[in-house]
């Protein structure tokens, strides 16, 4: 069965700080993968997608992708208490980026 | 301005009526649309993928009885839970895709089963 991992946290970082969060899956064949943040008791919004190996930057964002290791990662540089949320990473294991399978989340909390 | 839209974004019922949500993409034409639930403190679980024009097609140990689909439009999709019970208060959430990482979640909709 396909999977996507992610440590659930709390992931705790003081304000200002770089927060890292990690995903692993299963399936060799994904070829995309995104990370979403979700705020309580809203639906998730888009933060990064990446389909390559190696880093992808936008602004304080940073995901790594390692095809060979089966990971990928999202840096929160300069993290701040808005940041504080529940970040989703997803796979896409159609090739494309329609179906998309979801880890379980990590919460982050950035505390002033 | 958004993308998508859902309808009723919070609901209330007894136990045994039957609920229909709808999902609307407001800016493109979109043959596809995904339907998803969360519990409380869990990840989003994909129920079904929905298919304009043909029947939708659910997710290993969906009940497609249960949660029936239909997608008759382009800019509408609709998931009725049927006899609901207690055990299928959730946040239910569709997602429209489009061009490569044109992608779109709608704002979601909690269904509290009484």
């Amino acid at each position: 069965q396909k999977e996507v991992e992610q440590n659930s946290g709390p992931l705790s970082v003081p304000e200002g700080a770089i927060a890292s969060l990690n995903c692993t899956y299963s399936d060799r064949v994904s070829q995309s993968f995104f990370w979403y943040r979700q705020y309580s008791g809203k639906s998730p919004e888009l933060i990064m997608s990446i389909y390559s190996n190696g880093d992808k930057e936008d602004g304080r964002f940073t995901a790594q992708l390692n095809k060979a290791s089966q990971y990928v990662s999202l840096l929160i540089r300069d993290s701040q208490p808005s940041d504080s949320a529940t970040y989703l990473c997803a796979a896409s294991f159609s090739g494309g980026y329609n179906k998309l399978i979801f880890g379980a989340g990590t919460r982050l909390a950035v505390h002033p | 301005g958004a993308v998508v839209s859902q309808h009723p974004s919070r609901v209330i019922c007894k136990s045994g009526t039957s609920v229909k949500i709808e999902c609307r993409s407001l800016d493109f034409q979109a043959t596809t649309m995904f339907w998803y639930r969360q519990f409380p403190k869990q990840s989003l679980m994909l129920m079904a993928t929905s298919n304009e024009g043909s029947k939708a097609t659910y997710e290993q140990g969906v009940e497609k009885d249960k949660f029936l689909i239909n997608h008759a439009s382009l800019t509408l999709s609709t998931l009725t839970v049927t006899s609901a019970h207690p055990e299928d208060s959730s946040f239910y959430i569709c997602r429209i895709a489009g061009a490569r990482d044109t992608q779109y979640f709608g704002p979601g909709t909690r269904l509290t089963v009484l």
